[in-house]
């Protein structure tokens, strides 16, 4: 399969825990998008990543998260001292430059 | 700051009746515009991509529009079958330096056997 993966696809923590998710994407895409989604709304854009370079961060993304692509091609977003707000889908994407984006199946993260 | 809404947020209709989404957006100035499935639970699939310059994009029983100038794009589904109950979402990416799709909140189809 060469569609963009995600591991987990659930996570389970305690409250103040900290969790690291990663992301594979379509080999040849030098973008790498990161979403949020809660229950009945629309996915919302957290960071994305040209190649290593992170170029931009929304203002949803606190000091807790981080997210890290070190050779451009796989990523980690890790959210430190997790909130029970935290509690969502989040969502992978990968793309060539301004081209259609491919989205991976989630990690589903409940705080407790 | 670019919003997105999808009316209506919820339809039910029997099986094989044609149907439109519609989507609208605030801010003109996008680069293309995207219509996803999502099944529940499930990641996004893309359907669709329009981009700026073009007016509509088909895709077998699938037909989307999009009218830039007045913030408007439909997604056309024909002959609609149980299999295509879903959420449906459409996406615009901004022509700005800010390289993000920014998303409706979905209109959830179901069609009825």
């Amino acid at each position: 399969d060469t569609g963009v993966s995600q591991n987990p696809r659930h996570k389970i923590t305690k409250r103040g825990q900290n969790v690291t998710f990663r992301c594979d994407p379509i080999s040849e895409h030098n973008r790498l998008y990161w979403y949020r989604q809660t229950l009945g709304q629309g996915p919302e854009f957290l960071t994305y990543f040209q190649n290593e370079a992170q170029l931009e961060k929304s203002r949803l993304l606190s000091d807790r998260f981080s997210a890290e692509r070190p050779k451009g091609s796989f990523s980690t977003l890790e959210i430190q001292r997790t909130e029970q707000g935290d509690s969502a889908m989040y969502l992978c994407a990968s793309s060539l430059v301004d081209d259609e984006q491919y989205f991976g199946p989630g990690t589903r993260l409940t705080v407790t | 700051k670019q919003e997105v809404t999808q009316i209506p947020a919820a339809l039910s209709v029997p099986e094989g009746e044609n149907l439109v989404l519609n989507c609208s957006f605030t801010d003109s100035a996008i680069y293309n515009l995207q219509w996803f499935r999502q099944d529940p639970g499930k990641g996004l699939t893309s359907l669709l991509l329009i981009q700026s310059s073009q007016r509509e994009q088909t895709s077998g029983r699938l037909n989307a529009s999009l009218d830039k100038s007045s913030g408007r794009s439909t997604l056309y589904i024909a002959a609609s079958q149980p299999g295509d109950s879903a959420t449906y979402l459409c996406a615009t990416l901004s022509s700005g330096s800010a390289r993000q799709l920014t998303f409706g909140s979905g209109t959830q189809l179901t069609v009825l056997p």
